[in-house]
């Protein structure tokens, strides 16, 4: 089954800790990128990526770091989390033509505190 | 930058009418319109896109239409039902064709 998956889907932790959240597809997409989802301020872009190797900020980079070292994963990092990155996180992918459908992971919930 | 301005924030119908979402965007190279929904607790989905060379499609009861000249486009839904109930969310291809920037989302309730 084609398909986006995201690793936690909930998450809870304290500021300043280090965390990772895994990107996965097995569709053989290019282009993946992070959006971040707040009330009133819809899907909002915080990395892309083009292909392996090659990634670019979105509209909201601070804060963020990603890597793309293989097609299929592209896991977002949070080196020191603050609680104004509480958010409702997802994943995408599509292929090289980006006027095609990006398809969403199941999101992951997190909340800084 | 480039943005994407989505309107209303929420819309409530009655089952059977119509519903009329729209946006504008800013940048005129923009020239791939996608519609996603995202039903509550779930991801968004694509139901329906627009590339810029034509001025509307249709798929059922759901169409889009796109104005390149006055750089809007907008979604109709005909003869809504409960299911349609969602959040809607525009979007527009930007920065040279290198980002999807989407709008910040219309709630659609459909009450029986």
């Amino acid at each position: 089954e084609a398909q986006v998956t995201q690793n936690p889907r909930y998450l809870i932790t304290v500021t300043g800790k280090k965390l990772t959240v895994t990107c996965s597809q097995n569709m053989n997409h290019e282009y993946m990128s992070w959006y971040r989802q707040d009330p009133g301020l819809g899907l909002r872009q915080i990395y892309y990526s083009m292909n392996v190797e090659v990634t670019d900020k979105g509209d909201v980079p601070e804060g963020y770091k990603v890597s793309r070292k293989e097609k299929r994963n592209f896991p977002l990092i949070l080196e020191s989390p603050s609680p104004n990155q509480t958010s409702l996180y997802f994943c995408a992918s599509s292929l090289r033509d980006r006027r095609t459908e990006a398809f969403f992971g199941q999101g992951t919930r997190l909340t800084v505190v | 930058g480039e943005n994407v301005e989505q309107h209303p924030s929420t819309l409530s119908v009655q089952e059977g009418d119509s519903a009329v979402i729209k946006c504008t965007y800013s940048d005129s190279a923009s020239n791939y319109f996608p519609w996603y929904k995202q039903e509550l607790g779930k991801r968004p989905q694509l139901i329906i896109d627009i590339r810029s060379n034509v001025g509307e499609k249709k798929d059922q009861r759901i169409a889009v239409t796109l104005n390149k000249t006055a750089k809007h486009f907008s979604l109709h839904i005909t003869e809504t039902q409960p299911e349609d109930s969602a959040v809607y969310f525009c979007a527009a291809i930007t920065g040279g064709g290198n980002k999807l920037t989407f709008g910040t989302g219309t709630q659609l309730k459909v009450e029986l």
